[in-house]
């Protein structure tokens, strides 16, 4: 059964802290993502990973970054967080192929920027 | 880029009943549709999925059907049961992206 494990369940940053959130996988997945879940907007993609050290943009990567620098870990960077951030994040992985499918998410990490 | 509606945004519905979800794509292109659900806490599943080359696919009490020409898919579940409350989800992959619907959330009830 597929594992991907996000660090933090729940956090608490301040406006302008630089946050990271951490995302490990233990399937040998080449595709990770970050989305992020707002009520009423569904699962919106910031950033995906097909391979190590490559990134692509999503939907809304304004204001995030991320690092892939192994296989199984795939790091989603707010260089200055601001309230806006404040959300629930999935990280999710998937096997190779078009259709990103399955997706297995993490639990999610509930980021609140005060 | 890919851009999927989802209806209702809620939907109660009596035990036993049926419910019924739409979507709605709009890059022609789109040839996947997976369906997540997400059980309150939990993380979202794929519990269906459906390909542009079939108009409809069941498993139990789940189904999906396709409209290529008008470009909506719903999911369909009959004899609803108190584990079937969740928020439900529709995607399609547009390019090499998987777009998400806004999401439904079903309360059904005893």
């Amino acid at each position: 059964d597929v594992k991907v494990t996000q660090s933090s369940r729940y956090l608490v940053k301040r406006t302008g802290e630089k946050v990271f959130l951490e995302c490990v996988q233990d399937m040998d997945h080449e595709n990770m993502f970050w989305y992020r879940q707002d009520p009423g907007l569904g699962l919106r993609l910031i950033y995906f990973s097909y391979d190590v050290k490559m990134k692509e943009k999503g939907d809304i990567p304004e204001g995030y970054s991320v690092s892939r620098e192994k296989k199984e870990r795939f790091s989603l960077i707010l260089e200055s967080a601001s309230t806006n951030q404040t959300s629930m994040y999935l990280c999710a992985s998937s096997p190779p192929g078009p259709e990103n499918s399955p997706l297995h998410f993490g639990n999610g990490t509930r980021l609140t920027v005060t | 880029g890919e851009n999927v509606e989802q209806h209702p945004s809620t939907l109660s519905v009596q035990e036993g009943d049926s419910a019924v979800i739409k979507c709605t794509y709009s890059d022609s292109a789109s040839n996947y549709f997976p369906w997540y659900k997400q059980e309150l806490g939990k993380r979202p599943q794929l519990i269906i999925d459906i390909r542009s080359n079939v108009g409809e696919k069941k498993d139990q009490r789940i189904a999906v059907t396709l409209n290529k020409t008008a470009k909506h898919f719903s999911l369909h579940i009959t004899e609803t049961q108190p584990e079937d409350s969740a928020v439900y989800f529709c995607a399609a992959i547009g390019g090499n992206k998987l777009t998400f619907g806004g999401g439904t959330r079903v309360l059904v009830k005893p």
